[in-house]
């Protein structure tokens, strides 16, 4: 079954930056595009970006270019998403989805999830 | 000023119908294929509609989506006690060029 696995949460201190891990297993790592999305406390739901695994492409909303970074290991079947010059406003969960494909021209569905990484930001 | 508005709460009796919209522009909804999701309390988000009105495989007939011009509606029929969470649209926007999420909509079973 798939399952995509993240890594525990954490706590780091402003101006610091936080790397979050999600393992993929039960399918096939490179054929799926991975989406990073993040939900501050009490708040909805804002895209952070995107890769592909098998060639590494990246593409990020405007709001995180410069500060967010994703990468992937396909030896382990891991995407991370770095993020630097953390901020308070930055404390939220982060979560890993994969991209179901397009279908009928529309893309970007998230079919599957993480199970979310709760990074605090604070002195 | 959000590019994706949802109504913050909608309601209903078990076995009622409810509908959530989402109301964007040309640039988003007119132009992109819609997504919904559910989100219950404490959980990661779930795909219940892609592509406007297509259900994945496990997700009940009792939700159905549909889109007209820069809206796009969720209906949930037959509500369930267990419907009670979170709900989001979500879609692409050419002129922001970027992936956005509504304001997400909380029905409450009564």
């Amino acid at each position: 079954q798939v399952q995509l696995v993240q890594s525990d949460a954490e706590v780091k201190k402003p101006g610091a930056s936080v790397k979050v891990s999600c393992k993929a297993s039960g399918y096939t790592f490179i054929n799926y595009y991975i989406h990073w999305v993040r939900q501050a406390p009490g708040q909805g739901l804002e895209w952070m970006g995107i890769i592909d695994p098998s060639g590494g492409d990246t593409r990020y909303a405007q709001k995180f270019q410069g500060r967010v970074s994703m990468t992937r290991d396909t030896s382990t079947s891991t995407i991370y998403m770095e993020l630097s010059s953390l901020r308070s406003g930055d404390t939220a969960v982060y979560y890993c989805a994969r991209d179901r494909g397009c279908s009928g021209g529309s893309c970007y569905h998230f079919d599957f999830w993480g199970q979310g990484t709760l990074v605090t930001v604070s002195s | 000023q959000s590019v994706l508005t949802q109504p913050p709460s909608a309601s209903g009796t078990p076995g009622q119908r409810v509908t959530v919209s989402c109301s964007g522009s040309s640039s988003n909804i007119g132009s992109s294929g819609v997504s919904w999701y559910q989100q219950l309390p404490g959980t990661a988000p779930k795909l219940l509609i892609y592509t406007n009105d297509q259900r994945p495989s496990g997700v009940p007939d009792r939700f159905s989506g549909s889109k007209s011009g820069s809206s796009a509606s969720l209906a949930i029929s037959g509500l369930q006690s267990e419907d009670e969470a979170d709900y989001y649209c979500a879609t692409w926007d050419d002129s922001l060029d970027g992936f956005f999420f509504g304001t997400g909509t909380k029905v409450t079973v009564l």
